[in-house]
């Protein structure tokens, strides 16, 4: 079976600081991974994706994150916050290589992040 | 382009009653998944659909929902008997299926309250 866990309910920095939010995952195959985002009273929306190619991968809004199978690790991170930055973010896995593969997305539980200006 | 519309985008129902709830997804896409959010739970995978059959219904959380698709497009999912714990947001997603690599695209989703 496939999981992640979200390390941090909630997240608090200051703008112009980095950004951390953590992710573990657990999965039979080699998963795929992404981050959704959901601003407040909007909808969800990919920020970015891990599919086997490239093990740091860059997403919209200057975020990146990086696969790191010794560790199931695929933290999210961005070098300074913005104030637009404060939402709920997700850390998502998926199998899309299995057999039985319906592209399902497998939600951790969100981390919310708070930006202080 | 037009994304993933729903409706209603807010539903007030009295514990007993029936709902339906409305989603359209992006024209061409395959795939369709209807998911819950819930206050601190996540969200939740209810049922998907490749065109109109759903090969995975593994999340509906009892026999009170259902959900069926039109056509290759329109989806719409059936709460009957509506309990309290059925409150929560009920999000639909669309994507190119297989081919889409897990980008799902969501549309705002229908707040249900019962009362």
């Amino acid at each position: 079976a496939q999981s992640v866990t979200q390390l941090d309910s909630h997240v608090s920095v200051s703008e112009g600081t980095p950004v951390l939010l953590r992710c573990n995952y657990s999965s039979s195959y080699s998963p795929s991974l992404f981050w959704y985002v959901q601003h407040p009273n909007k909808g969800l929306q990919l920020l970015l994706k891990y599919t086997s190619a490239a093990t740091l991968v860059k997403g919209i809004s200057g975020f990146e994150a990086e696969f790191k199978k010794s560790e199931t690790s695929f933290h999210l991170t961005k070098p300074s916050a913005h104030m637009s930055d404060a939402a709920e973010y997700f850390c998502v896995v998926s199998d899309l290589r299995g057999s039985s593969n319906t592209g399902k997305l497998i939600f951790g539980q969100g981390t919310t992040l708070q930006v202080k200006p | 382009g037009a994304g993933v519309s729903q409706s209603p985008s807010n539903k007030v129902t009295e514990k007993g009653k029936d709902v339906e709830l409305r989603c359209d997804p992006i024209s061409g896409h395959t795939a369709l998944y209807w998911y819950r959010q819930s206050l601190g739970q996540g969200l939740e995978f209810l049922i998907y659909f490749q065109g109109n059959s759903a090969p995975d219904k593994s999340g509906l959380p009892s026999d009170r929902f259902s959900a069926e698709r039109t056509g290759g497009s329109v989806s719409t999912l059936t709460i009957q008997r509506t309990q309290q714990e059925d409150s929560a947001v009920y999000l639909c997603a669309s994507s190119l299926g297989r081919s889409g690599l897990g980008v799902l695209y969501f549309g705002p989703g229908t707040r249900l309250t019962v009362t």
